[in-house]
């Protein structure tokens, strides 16, 4: 069976900091896609990155970036030089083969940015 | 270009009636699903159509819960004799193709059963 956890249910920083959300995952798959989406106080869920197993390589875009590692079975997020409209849910999600191509989040973290 | 819309965005119903909520996938999305969202469960999968295949329902918390799809298109979820616990926000998606891709989500249904 396949899990996704975030530790972090809550976290509060200050604009211009830098902040990384933790996400650790189980499948027995080989072949597996992880995502993260933005849940902002709106309520829509707004897709931010989709990796497939295979692909190991960190991906940066803007103030965003993601550190994928297989050997610890985590997909972290960092967000550089925070700003207010950070503030949102994120989540962490993963599809494989055995999982019949639905996504199994985690339990999100909140994360609050300070001005 | 049009995203994934639901309707409607709020519904209050009383205890032991039937509900129908509906979403619209993105024009081309041929994999559309059903996600609820509560407080105490967070994001649960419920069902997933994938074209004219039948669907997975694994996710469908008892036989209240049904879903269709018309037309590879608009879909319906019906929760029968509501409880509840069923007061949750529903969420659709869809996605190009199957869970490789990345899924799309609209804005939810907020389901309040008193």
């Amino acid at each position: 069976a396949q899990k996704v956890t975030q530790a972090q249910t809550e976290i509060s920083v200050v604009e211009k900091e830098d902040v990384t959300l933790d996400c650790v995952y189980e499948t027995r798959d080989t072949t597996y896609y992880l995502f993260w989406y933005k849940q902002p106080p709106s309520g829509e869920l707004v897709f931010l990155i989709r990796r497939n197993s295979f692909d190991e390589q960190n991906e940066i875009s803007g103030r965003y970036s993601w550190n994928f590692q297989k050997s610890t079975s985590s997909f972290n997020f960092t967000i550089t030089a925070s700003q207010v409209v950070d503030s949102a849910v994120y989540f962490c999600a993963l599809s494989d083969s055995n999982a019949g191509n639905m996504l199994t989040f985690g339990g999100g973290t909140r994360l609050m940015v300070k001005p | 270009g049009a995203g994934v819309s639901q309707s409607p965005s709020n519904k209050v119903t009383e205890k032991g009636k039937d509900v129908e909520l509906r979403c619209d996938p993105i024009s081309g999305h041929t994999a559309l699903y059903w996600y609820r969202q509560s407080l105490g469960q967070g994001l649960e999968f419920l069902i997933y159509f994938q074209g004219n295949s039948a669907p997975d329902k694994s996710g469908l918390p008892s036989d209240r819960f049904s879903a269709e799809r018309t037309g590879g298109s608009v879909s319906t979820l019906t929760i029968q004799r509501t409880q509840q616990e069923d007061s949750a926000v529903y969420l659709c998606a869809s996605s190009l193709w199957a869970a490789s891709y990345e899924q799309y989500f609209g804005p939810g249904t907020r389901l309040t059963v008193t």
